[in-house]
């Protein structure tokens, strides 16, 4: 099966940067998924790490390391519409398991 | 349609009624999945499908959760007898192919058991 561990939640102030750790277990392992969720609203893919390194999409960045089994998601230029839910999922066996989601609050 | 479709998006049952939950995934895309979101959690996995075939259903909670899906498209999640622990919200993703491809959520149904 597949486990994944990450912090419940993180505060910062606008224009700081933030870094969600994920680690992991999981009897094979395809990839690194993060996801995204407003309030209310559905979840939204926001990257997806197959290799190690770092993967970046402008703001958001995202970083894998296989044998360490640990990834993390970096929000950088923090904006209050970054306020949201975090979830870290692992592709592993063609069924994509999710983390219980980190809760990041962005003050002014 | 341009994206995935839930219905209804709210529900509310008795206790002890049965409900259908509908899922109309992405047009052309093949894998579908279930996940349970309770308050203030993550997304837990109920079942997966690969076209019309479940090759993964080890996360239904119970033997009064089924799911089917027809045509490689609509699919249906079934919940019988419901408890109040069945209240949750249910979405639907689907994606293009299995693998790494990102998945594609629906706007979940609420469902609440009184």
């Amino acid at each position: 099966g597949q486990s994944l561990e990450q912090p419940s939640e993180v505060t910062a102030v606008e224009g700081a940067i933030v870094q969600i750790n994920c680690t992991y277990q999981t009897s094979g392992f395809y990839g690194l998924s993060w996801y995204q969720q407003h309030d209310g609203g559905a979840p939204t893919f926001l990257s997806y790490n197959a290799l190690d390194g770092l993967e970046e999409t402008g703001r958001f960045s995202s970083f894998l390391s296989r044998s360490d089994s640990y990834g993390y998601l970096l929000l950088q230029e923090l904006q209050m519409k970054d306020s949201a839910s975090y979830f870290c999922a692992v592709l592993g066996d063609y069924k994509l398991s999710f983390g219980a989601g980190t809760t990041v609050t962005v003050r002014a | 349609g341009a994206g995935v479709s839930q219905s209804p998006s709210n529900k509310v049952t008795e206790k002890g009624k049965d409900v259908e939950l509908r899922c109309d995934p992405i047009s052309g895309h093949t894998a579908l999945y279930w996940y349970r979101q309770r308050l203030g959690q993550g997304l837990e996995f109920l079942i997966y499908f690969q076209g019309n075939s479940a090759p993964d259903k080890s996360g239904l909670p119970s033997d009064r959760f089924s799911a089917e899906r027809t045509g490689e498209s609509v699919s249906t999640l079934t919940i019988q007898r419901t408890q109040q622990e069945d209240s949750a919200v249910y979405l639907c993703a689907s994606s293009s192919r299995q693998g790494n491809s990102p998945l594609h959520f629906g706007n979940g149904t609420r469902l609440t058991v009184t």
